[in-house]
């Protein structure tokens, strides 16, 4: 099963909008990234974010995570058409084998002009 | 100057056929990985080389298989293409191997159609 699975699947917006995502996991993570991928394309990170750290800023992107619920989310802040991609989650696992990123699904956002 | 680039783009072939797809990467990384997306935009990772050796191996049929032949190069052949192949296969590279601690950085994909 996924480790990360991201909330909502589709995510459709005005420009200038705020666009929020969220990403739920199942065991104990190190750490967590966002990553975007225009279509066509192949992934772009835009943010890590350690399991000791609740907040994080880059540019108009803010990422939280709550350890406790096992989620976290993404924000983009007056959003942008160039903003239209997928963006995934992706988990490093602590324990067992899974010493690697794990992706979700995606949410795939859209920003209207 | 493209980071990680891999070819071909697109690749179309029949069933039962053997093909490859290629990956470089200029960046001066010592750790590259293979993933599979599927239709519903699923990355998983298949395989992934630490200094032209195999640190990772996912559950993936034994009709695939990843050949570095440097630090910079990693192939990916598959062998009796099947129908379920069908999926967009992207390299990847990091600078070492920490397993998820530091970012990767993508090619643009090989999109694979098997008829």
């Amino acid at each position: 099963s996924q480790q990360g699975e991201e909330d909502p699947q589709a995510l459709s917006i005005q420009e200038g909008e705020n666009a929020t995502m969220n990403c739920s996991y199942k065991t104990s993570i190190n750490n967590l990234q966002w990553y975007r991928q225009n279509s066509g394309r192949g992934l772009v990170h835009l943010i890590l974010i350690r399991s000791n750290e609740r907040e994080k800023h880059s540019g108009r992107l803010r990422v939280t995570l709550d350890t406790s619920k096992k989620s976290s989310s993404l924000l983009i802040t007056a959003s942008r058409a160039a903003d239209t991609a997928s963006y995934f989650c992706a988990t490093r696992t602590i324990s067992g084998s899974a010493r690697q990123l794990t992706f979700g699904s995606g949410t795939q956002l859209t920003v209207l002009p | 100057d493209t980071a990680v680039s891999q070819t071909p783009k697109y690749l179309v072939t029949q069933m039962g056929n053997d093909k490859s797809i290629k990956c470089e990467q200029n960046l001066g990384h010592d750790t590259m990985y293979w993933y599979k997306q599927d239709s519903k935009k699923f990355l998983k990772i298949m395989f992934s080389y630490n200094n032209k050796e195999l640190i990772i191996n996912e559950t993936v049929p034994n009709r695939f298989s990843p050949k570095s032949p440097d630090k910079a190069h990693l192939n990916l052949h598959i062998n009796s293409l099947e129908l379920g192949d069908s999926a967009v296969y992207f390299c990847a590279s990091s600078q070492g191997f920490a397993g998820g601690w530091i970012e990767q950085f993508f090619g643009p994909g090989t999109r694979l159609t098997v008829l």
